[in-house]
């Protein structure tokens, strides 16, 4: 089986840095994801990492360390429109299925 | 962006009725997934598809059933609807060789 874990509410202010965890326990393992979703909206793809290391995308990182069974989503510069819900998932694995964290929600204050 | 059309968007029911929900795609993307949202539980798969009347279950499949008979569609059905089920429920889809999860707008389901 599969399990995510990832804090459930991070609180910032503008401008700042957030950084969001996420480890994961797998029988195997694929790729970890991230995907960010507003208040009423779907899910959007943000990232994705199947190798160790940073993947830099704007204001967005991503980091993984397979090792660890661990993983992060860097927000930087924060915007009040990054207030949102992040998810951490893994997969695909080989029959094309993902599995998502809680989800860790992010507040932006002015 | 994909073109992932959900319907209904909104639907009341009542407990022990059966309700089926839709998910069109128009990407021709092979996988298509089913996933429930409920406050604190983020996504949970119910089920999903890799292929053409290829479907199997996810983590919170038990009073769900799916249907794939040709690419666009994937159906989700509640044989027998309880207060359990009311949640959001969305569809993705994802090509062959994509990382990449396509989402829908979600269908809010409420079981009275």
């Amino acid at each position: 089986g599969q399990s995510l874990e990832q804090p459930s509410e991070v609180t910032a202010v503008e401008g700042a840095i957030v950084q969001i965890n996420c480890t994961y326990q797998t029988s195997g393992f694929y790729g970890l994801s991230w995907y960010q979703q507003h208040d009423g909206g779907a899910p959007t793809f943000l990232s994705y990492n199947a190798l160790d290391g940073l993947e830099e995308t704007g204001r967005f990182s991503s980091f993984l360390s397979r090792s660890d069974s661990y993983g992060y989503l860097l927000l930087q510069e924060l915007q009040m429109k990054d207030s949102a819900s992040y998810f951490c998932a893994v997969g695909p694995d080989s029959w094309g299925k993902l599995q998502f964290g809680a989800g860790t929600q992010v507040v932006v204050t002015p | 962006d994909a073109g992932i059309t959900q319907s209904p968007r909104h639907k009341v029911t009542e407990t022990g009725t059966p309700v089926t929900l839709r998910c069109h795609q128009t990407e021709n993307h092979r996988y298509m997934y089913w996933y429930r949202q409920d406050p604190g539980h983020g996504l949970r798969l119910i089920h999903y598809s890799y292929g053409v009347k290829d479907t199997d279950k996810g983590e919170v499949s038990d009073g769900y059933s799916v249907s794939r008979s040709k690419t666009e569609d994937f159906l989700l059905t509640l044989e027998s609807a309880t207060s359990s089920q009311t949640s959001v429920y969305f569809c993705a889809t994802r090509g062959k060789v994509d990382e990449k999860l396509f989402f829908g707008s979600g269908t809010q389901l409420s079981v009275l």
